[in-house]
């Protein structure tokens, strides 16, 4: 059975300060899309990336990173130089072949607190 | 292009009482899902519907749910009669036809059973 786990339910960290949130995913399909997304305050989830099974290249994207690796199954996501608007919270997620991809199963979300 | 939007944002009711819940999707978003957090725990789907049509309610917790997807635009969201077990953040998403494009996600509605 498909299931995503964020260990981390709260970090906090001084403004400037890297962080890295972790995800780590059950799955027994072959062909499967991750995804993280972002909470702010104002409530609606936020897209921040998407990766498919088959792509384990490492993305960045500004301050923000994932790195994708099958051996370990876990995509982790790396702010640099965080800011206090990084403050949010965090949902890693997973769709697989068997639902069409239609379905996303997410983690229980990290809460990111990033203080000046 | 406005976004996936929700209605009410909050509601408080008593146990046994009904409660409409609304979904406006992006325009053009064949695909709308519903989900549901309940507090401290993960997000966890509860159904979706390509056009007017269900194709999957497979999360929907009991026959207390009922969503509808008149002519294919916004949804709603009934629960009838809430129990205290029905509180939680209740989220909308829509997406374009292919499966694996990402889902866009309104602000929630926060529904809270006395």
């Amino acid at each position: 059975a498909q299931k995503v786990t964020q260990a981390q339910t709260e970090i906090s960290v001084v403004e400037k300060e890297d962080v890295t949130l972790d995800c780590v995913y059950e799955t027994r399909d072959t062909t499967y899309y991750l995804f993280w997304y972002k909470q702010p305050p104002s409530g609606e989830l936020v897209f921040l990336i998407r990766r498919n099974s088959f792509d384990e290249q490492n993305e960045i994207s500004g301050r923000y990173s994932w790195n994708f690796q099958k051996s370990t199954s876990s995509f982790n996501f790396t702010i640099t130089a965080s800011q206090v608007v990084d403050s949010a919270v965090y949902f890693c997620a997973l769709s697989e072949t068997n639902t069409g991809f239609q379905k996303l199963v997410f983690g229980t979300g990290t809460r990111l607190l990033v203080s000046p | 292009e406005a976004g996936v939007t929700q209605f009410p944002s909050h509601s408080v009711i008593e146990k046994g009482q009904t409660v409409t819940l609304r979904c406006d999707p992006i325009s053009g978003h064949d695909n709308l899902y519903w989900y549901r957090r309940v507090m401290g725990k993960e997000i966890k789907f509860l159904l979706h519907f390509v056009k007017e049509s269900k194709q999957d309610e497979s999360g929907m917790p009991n026959n207390r749910f009922l969503a509808e997807r008149t002519g294919g635009t916004y949804s709603t969201l009934k629960v009838q009669p809430a129990e205290l077990e029905d509180s939680g953040v209740y989220f909308c998403a829509s997406s374009l036809g292919w499966a694996w494009n990402e889902q866009f996600f309104g602000p929630g509605t926060r529904l809270t059973v006395l």
